[in-house]
């Protein structure tokens, strides 16, 4: 069974960084590309980047509103993505998702549970 | 960037009715890019339908997905008192990016 745990969240002050894991378990997790997503408290889903498999890369990309203060990286021996978050502003606030891109890299076929990220003073 | 928009907003509908969800995009979207999802509250999002009318492992028949070019439609065909929901299409596109429709919420009439 595919499993994705995130941790890390908790709450942070605007400017501080944070960094979150997503544990998975379940699947060839080097095989996979693995994507953030977020969703801000009673909102919509943005996606925040992802990091292809090492077959692909291993590069990373990030939508504009995130580029440049967050960074995305993996550790397949441990099967753990991480989301480093700096610079972090209010509108950051959000519940932040680990998701696996399907083998095409075009969806996300499977989502961890969420954990909370709140950025104020 | 490529727009996505959902109607309607609200759909009230009882069990076992048909429920029929748009999804309209502001450019052309290849079929094989459009995804929808499932969120119920205080879950995740679950991947229903990939490449516009397939569906992911476990989704039951009542959900279908259909449509080409800038319209797509999720029709779910009997309402189970589980899929009431709120129901987010995806598109994938060049860059690469990521994008989300404002989501329609099913809700029991």
């Amino acid at each position: 069974e595919v499993q994705l745990v995130e941790s890390g969240g908790g709450l942070v002050q605007p400017g501080r960084s944070l960094r979150l894991s997503c544990t998975a378990s379940g699947f060839t997790f080097g095989d996979y590309a693995m994507s953030w997503v977020r969703q801000a408290p009673g909102k919509g889903l943005e996606w925040v980047g992802f990091i292809r498999s090492k077959a692909y890369g291993g590069t990373t990309e990030y939508a504009a509103s995130v580029k440049g203060r967050f960074t995305i990286s993996r550790d397949d021996s441990k099967s753990i993505a991480y989301l480093q978050m700096n610079s972090l502003k209010t509108e950051d606030t959000a519940v932040y998702y680990c998701t696996r891109s399907d083998t095409a890299m075009v969806d996300f076929d499977y989502w961890g549970q969420g954990t909370l990220v709140t950025v104020s003073s | 960037e490529i727009v996505l928009t959902q109607s309607p907003g609200t759909l009230s509908l009882s069990p076992g009715e048909r429920a029929t969800l748009s999804c309209r995009a502001s450019q052309s979207v290849s079929s094989s890019y459009l995804a929808w999802y499932q969120q119920k509250p205080g879950q995740a999002p679950r991947l229903l339908i990939y490449g516009a009318s397939s569906r992911a492992t476990g989704i039951p028949d009542r959900f279908s997905g259909s449509g080409s070019g800038t319209d797509f439609t999720l029709t779910i065909s009997r309402l189970e008192p589980e899929d009431f929901a709120v129901y987010y299409c995806q598109q994938y596109g060049s860059s690469p990016s990521f994008t989300f429709g404002p989501g329609t919420k099913v809700d029991i009439k």
